[in-house]
């Protein structure tokens, strides 16, 4: 079952706009991940949020993470047209050694 | 190049063929994973392997799918009697000893899988 649900589903901003995304969990976590797929390619790791950290930053990146609401966020500032791709959150369900779980993703159109 | 290599990038195989994918993890990483992702949709996770050994298997169909990690060699991922179903995008990663599987993963560019 899905770990993960990236809200919205699609999103479409101009050049320069902040873009916002927002992910939902269903059970405890070590720590979070967001992941980037640029059509047709593979994942890129983007940032990883430990369950015990309320934010963190990359760059233009801002990752919030909210675990009484299980609940986190992706923020780009100052978006470019290359940042169009699809973001994953990704969850480690928060027992042993267990394999991340994905969600349906993000996916963010940046126009110029 | 010492990123994670997948051959092939594409593939097409009738129903009822055989399809092997391959996967090179980065050097130095004792993990992979497998994951499969169909259109429009996320990774859903097959299996995750350390070499000869099968670590987490739960997502793995239980008919015609295996997946192994010899001593020597790639990580394969093996469809036996392939259905238009099983077309999709499959993706390999890798990660270091000591991480775990809730760490960081380093992708592939995958392997699609086209099912006539």
């Amino acid at each position: 079952s899905q770990q993960g649900e990236e809200d919205p589903q699609a999103l479409s901003i101009q050049e320069g706009e902040n873009a916002t995304m927002n992910c939902s969990y269903k059970t405890s976590i070590n720590n979070l991940q967001w992941y980037r797929q640029n059509s047709g390619r593979g994942l890129v790791h983007l940032i990883l949020i430990r369950s015990n950290e309320r934010e963190k930053h990359s760059g233009r990146l801002r990752v919030t993470l909210d675990t009484s609401k299980k609940s986190s966020s992706l923020l780009i500032t100052a978006s470019r047209a290359a940042d169009t791709a699809s973001y994953f959150c990704a969850t480690d369900a928060g027992r042993g050694n267990t394999p991340l779980v994905f969600g349906k993703g993000t996916r963010l159109s940046v126009i110029a | 190049n010492a990123g994670v290599m997948q051959n092939p990038r594409h593939l097409v195989r009738r129903r009822g063929q055989e399809a092997r994918l391959r996967c090179s993890p980065m050097k130095g990483h004792s993990h992979v994973y497998w994951y499969r992702q169909l259109p429009e949709e996320g990774l859903k996770f097959m299996v995750y392997l350390q070499k000869e050994n099968i670590i987490d298997e739960s997502g793995m169909p239980k008919e015609r799918f295996s997946a192994e990690f010899p001593k020597e060699g790639p990580s394969i991922l093996r469809i036996q009697q392939v259905v238009r179903g099983d077309s999709a995008a499959y993706f390999c990663a890798s990660s270091p000893p000591g991480q775990g599987a809730a760490g960081e993963l380093f992708f592939g560019e995958g392997s699609r899988l086209t099912v006539l």
